[in-house]
Order: structure tokens, then C-alpha cells, then sequence
């Protein structure tokens, strides 16, 4: 079974500028998760999707961040601009159904550094 | 902000030891998860516990959940070197199910180094 795959794997972007990262979930996963991972830290959720819609964006930073999941698969999430406290890496995760119970499967993230 | 938080934050061991990781948490909830981090195979799941479970194996895995105490244990037996990596608990929130309490929120982990 293929994983959870997400591009790129590095970026490297001055402060303002703009990035976008994909993610594409297991087949058949309708739950898409973001979180962002901070160096010694525990990864936080960004956004929860369930199919295409947003089931949860409480921690997104709306003026910046943006993610959208058309046709209920594949996902982006952009930022922009990008601030020094971007630097992150950003971690896609799916489960086949959201529920609390459902085990997340976790792609390789996106390691960001903004300077 | 951070439901969980691992004890020792960083753990050292020989090959063959065990170890054991603690995780203690803020708000009730229906199950607590572990995973694992590392460069290799990025984060992965190891073991669900329900609020319901006092105690649970998978291979060489044990976990304990003390619900009155807010708290869980994971224990490593026979550490082996590809055992070295972060471990976080994680918690979605407690609810009657449904889509909305899928999320997790992780601790900030516990380091842990095996040493050949």
C-alpha cells in the first residue's frame, strides 16, 4: 500500500516570500490532516479535512496560511508571506475516517526554512 | 497548546535495557495514542489505549493508562539501536465520535538513544 506522499521534502524561502506544499493521502483516506512541527516540539494541527470540506482550521493563522483539498484527495497549503517563525517542518497525515479512533498515517513532511 | 507532556524529555540506554517513557495529560479523553519519530521512517503509529483499558501489549510494547491520575506509560522491552528515536503521546479530544475529534494534539516527546 503506497503512503502518504508530499512534496517537496526541503524548501528554503526568504522571509515574505511565498510557498506552497502538496500532499496526496493513501487511496481512499477521506480524513487530510496539516500539522506543523517545530524543532523539539510535538506536531500541532493546522487544518482538518473531511473529504473537501474543513472540518477544522481553530489553529491555522488565517491572515497567512491557506489550504484547500479539491476533489476531496490531493491537498495543498500555502503561506504567504512567509515570517522567521514559519520555519518548520509541515507534516501531512490521513486516516481513513477522522474519527478519534482511527489511526493517522503520516507522509515524510515538508522541512521549511525561512530566512 | 500541548495536552500531553513526556517525562524524561531525553533518555539514554544500552542495548538490551529497557526503557520507559511517561506522558501525562490535562483534559479527559477517550483513548491516548503513542507514536514514534525518526529520521528514517518519519512519524508512525505504535499503540492505541481506550479510557476504558488499563494495560496493553504489542510485541515488545507495553502501555498503561491511569485515567484517575491522568497519565500513561510506555515501556520498551530489550531495546534494540533501531529503537532510537522520539516518542510522543498524543490525545484526541474526548467526544462522542465523529470527525471533528479526530485530531491530535502530541506532547513534546521524550528523546530516546540505544546505544550498540
Amino acid at each position: 500500500e503506497a503512503g502518504v506522499a508530499q512534496s517537496p521534502r526541503y524548501k528554503i524561502i526568504e522571509k515574505r516570500q511565498s510557498v506552497a506544499f502538496w500532499c496526496n493521502p493513501i487511496s481512499g483516506h477521506a480524513t487530510l490532516y496539516w500539522y506543523q512541527q517545530i524543532l523539539g516540539q510535538g506536531p500541532k494541527l493546522l487544518i482538518q479535512f473531511q473529504n473537501n470540506g474543513v472540518v477544522d482550521d481553530s489553529q491555522l493563522p488565517k491572515d497567512r496560511f491557506s489550504a484547500e483539498r479539491l476533489k476531496g484527495v490531493d491537498s495543498t497549503l500555502k503561506i504567504q508571506p512567509a515570517k522567521l517563525e514559519d520555519s518548520a517542518v509541515y507534516l501531512c497525515a490521513s486516516s481513513l475516517d477522522g474519527t478519534a479512533f482511527g489511526e493517522q498515517f503520516f507522509g515524510p513532511g515538508t522541512r521549511l526554512t525561512v530566512l | 497548546s500541548q495536552q500531553g507532556e513526556e517525562d524524561p524529555q531525553a533518555l539514554s540506554i544500552q542495548e538490551g535495557e529497557n526503557a520507559t517513557m511517561n506522558c501525562s495529560y490535562k483534559t479527559s479523553i477517550n483513548n491516548l495514542q503513542w507514536y514514534r519519530q525518526n529520521s528514517g521512517r518519519g512519524l508512525v503509529h505504535l499503540i492505541l489505549i481506550r479510557s476504558n483499558e488499563r494495560e496493553k501489549h504489542s510485541g515488545r510494547l507495553r502501555v498503561t493508562l491511569d485515567t484517575s491520575k491522568k497519565s500513561s506509560s510506555l515501556l520498551i522491552t530489550a531495546s534494540r539501536a533501531a529503537d532510537t528515536a522520539s516518542y510522543f503521546c498524543a490525545t484526541p479530544p474526548r467526544g462522542a465520535g465523529g470527525t471533528s475529534y479526530g485530531k491530535l494534539t502530541f506532547g513534546q516527546g521524550t528523546i530516546l538513544t540505544v546505544h550498540p
